[in-house]
């Protein structure tokens, strides 16, 4: 069964300590893993997409990596501001359908 | 250019009622996605639409449907409300469909709140 697991569920960390978030799947056919950053009362904003292992994008502070299993989000330097839940979903080999798998999210709050 | 456009942002309603969900994607977006996220489950896929026609559904009751006009905008239709109905009802938008064409995420609005009491 595709399944997207994100750890760890919840984060806190001092502004400038930096740390990776975990997104391990386990799917029949990878067409595209999605990161996203969802604050309080909105939706999810869109950050990357990856679609191969070994692949890497980056944004201000933060950095998306790929491998065949997982996917990490690392975040340099946080600052309060990046506070907020961040979702992974990753996209299936189903034919031409739009099906993502998300994850639960990974809760992080950055302390001044 | 203007993000998606969900309305009402809040809403409540009693049990057996029926409710309809309004989405206006980003300007140019021909697809159209519905999720329900709730807690303990998270974002759960209802369904999608694209020109008009429905592509794709998730595991959800009949009670949930929806529809698209040919501006590209979209409601969402819940009838007979349950409890188990309250989430946040999330619309995203797309300049394409289906699966496999790079640069095409899905584009989220701020949601409806939904309260069945």
């Amino acid at each position: 069964e595709d399944q997207v697991t994100q750890s760890p569920e919840a984060l806190r960390l001092q502004e400038g300590e930096s740390s990776s978030l975990n997104c391990s799947y386990t799917v029949s056919g990878l067409r595209g893993l999605f990161w996203y950053r969802q604050d309080p009362g909105k939706g999810p904003e869109f950050l990357f997409t990856l679609y191969s292992a070994g692949e890497e994008k980056e944004k201000e502070r933060l950095k998306a990596t790929l491998t065949k299993k997982e996917s990490f989000l690392h975040i340099t330097a946080p600052k309060p501001e990046d506070s907020a839940t961040y979702l992974c979903a990753v996209q299936a080999d189903a034919g031409n359908n739009r099906k993502l798998i998300w994850g639960l999210g990974t809760s992080l709050g950055v302390n001044p | 250019k203007a993000g998606v456009t969900q309305t009402p942002r809040y809403l409540i309603k009693t049990r057996g009622q029926q409710v309809t969900l309004s989405c206006s994607p980003i300007s140019g977006h021909r697809s159209v996605s519905w999720y329900q996220q709730t807690p303990g489950q998270g974002l759960q896929f209802l369904f999608e639409y694209f020109s008009e026609t429905q592509r794709n559904k998730g595991n959800f009751p009949g009670r949930f449907s929806g529809r698209q006009f040919s501006n590209s905008r979209s409601e969402m239709n819940v009838s007979t409300l349950e409890l188990g109905d309250s989430a946040l009802y999330l619309c995203a938008s797309s300049s394409s469909p289906g699966t496999g064409i790079k640069n095409s995420p899905l584009h989220f609005g701020n949601g409806t709140r939904l309260t069945v009491t």
